[in-house]
């Protein structure tokens, strides 16, 4: 089983849509995670950190589940500019602190 | 926020040459950097944890003789690429953290590398 999962869609949705990805991961020791955004070709870029009582941020709402080990966010009213590839960022606790990454859900907002 | 600056963006070498590519934090001290590589369509992978003033730590797998770190200043982590091969044409990404374990990940722009 890979550390941390994600669809890698591409999800195509219209304008105004609501869409949510999940992510799980499988360390349960975990302590952090996070979202990050992709451009093609570009460096990520944080997102949003996912709270234990989840959180929102303007269109974008991250949960966490940690009994089922999963994360996800929700995008509303998708905007053309939400066109990207999602990343979910898991801080694994393995004795020491480790960022994994997920391959990434691409998103495609159409008009 | 804080800056972490790459260089140089992309290059493209011949095979059995080196190619250093340099990661800056820009306005904060990094004593920890940490090196990606991402091939497409594929997730980040952690290559190495580079720590300054010490030997960077190697991610199982990954070759150190041949992706040589150096993290010689606070604000400095250089990775070398030695010999390389078409094989090692990848986009590198180096990031620094700010704010402790569970801060912020900053990423620099990024080294797309293309071995002809």
């Amino acid at each position: 089983r890979k550390e941390v999962e994600q669809d890698p869609g591409p999800f195509n949705v219209p304008e105004g849509a609501t869409v949510a990805f999940n992510c799980t991961y499988s360390n349960s020791a975990s302590q952090s995670f996070f979202w990050y955004r992709q451009d093609c070709r570009k460096e990520p870029k944080l997102l949003m950190s996912v709270y234990s009582s989840g959180n929102e941020d303007g269109r974008f709402t991250a949960q966490l589940n940690r009994a089922s080990q999963y994360i996800s966010l929700l995008i509303r009213d998708s905007k053309l500019s939400d066109s990207a590839t999602y990343l979910c960022v898991v801080n694994m606790n393995t004795g020491f602190q480790k960022l994994v990454f997920g391959t990434g859900t691409r998103l495609l907002v159409s008009p | 926020g804080a800056v972490v600056s790459q260089h140089p963006s992309w290059v493209i070498c011949k095979s059995g040459t080196s190619v250093k590519i340099e990661c800056r934090s820009l306005d904060f001290q990094a004593t920890t950097m940490f090196w990606y590589r991402q091939f497409p369509k594929q997730s980040l992978m952690l290559m190495a944890t580079s720590n300054e003033g010490s030997k960077a730590t190697y991610e199982q797998g990954v070759e150190k003789d041949k992706f040589l770190i150096n993290h010689a200043s606070l604000t400095l982590s250089t990775l070398t690429v030695t010999s390389a091969h078409p094989e090692d044409s990848s986009f590198y990404i180096c990031s620094a953290r700010v704010g402790g374990n569970a801060g912020e990940l900053f990423f620099g722009e990024g080294s797309r590398l293309t071995v002809l």
